[in-house]
């Protein structure tokens, strides 16, 4: 079965400060997706990057980063010099290629960058 | 920028009414999808489509919800009879493919049942 575990349910940094946001998965299946999306306050969810199963190579885009590792089921979500406008709730989601585009989600990582 | 477009905004309606949602997918994508936020359950898929086809809604209470595609540019979610525990937001998002790829979310309803 699917899951997706982000146990890190609130978190407060000041600005600046480096923040990581861990997410870890489980699926049976060899060939997956991995995505994070962003929900400031506003409310819409916003996409933020997509991985699958095959490539490992960490992937770095502006102040954010991502560390997806197999060895440890985890696909972790870095930012860098954390900014206000950061402040949201971040999901982890999880796709397989036999469930036709159907996302598991983790519970969201709320995150408050203090200034 | 294409977008999914979500219609109303903000539904305030009182129990026992019947409620519509509408969403606009992003042109040429093929799957649609219906979600439910509650603070209590977070993210909960309630159905989703592929080329206007259900593909699963077995996450919708079925007594009293029902997701139709009526065509390729229209989604429509519905209850009867509306009751205070449906109060929540409801996100449609539209992608594309078989699998793997991202999905698009609009800006929800946010629906209080009184």
């Amino acid at each position: 079965a699917q899951k997706v575990t982000q146990a890190q349910t609130e978190i407060s940094v000041v600005e600046k400060e480096d923040v990581t946001l861990d997410c870890v998965y489980e699926t049976r299946d060899t060939t997956y997706y991995l995505f994070w999306y962003k929900q400031p306050p506003s409310g819409e969810l916003v996409f933020l990057i997509r991985r699958n199963s095959f490539d490992e190579q960490n992937e770095i885009s502006g102040r954010y980063s991502w560390n997806f590792q197999k060895s440890t089921s985890s696909f972790n979500f870095t930012i860098t010099a954390s900014q206000v406008v950061d402040s949201a709730v971040y999901f982890c989601a999880l796709s397989d290629s036999n469930t036709g585009n159907q996302f598991y989600f983790g519970t969201g990582t709320s995150l408050t960058v203090i200034p | 920028d294409a977008r999914v477009t979500q219609t109303p905004r903000h539904k305030v309606t009182e129990m026992g009414q019947e409620v519509t949602m509408r969403c606009q997918p992003i042109l040429g994508h093929n799957t649609v999808f219906w979600y439910r936020q509650t603070m209590m359950q977070g993210l909960e898929l309630l159905a989703y489509f592929r080329n206007r086809a259900p593909l699963d809604d077995s996450g919708m209470p079925k007594d009293r919800f029902s997701a139709e595609m009526p065509d390729a540019t229209l989604a429509t979610l519905k209850i009867q009879p509306s009751e205070p525990r449906d109060s929540a937001v409801y996100f449609c998002a539209s992608g594309y493919g078989r699998g793997g790829h991202e999905q698009f979310f609009g800006p929800g309803t946010r629906l209080t049942v009184l």
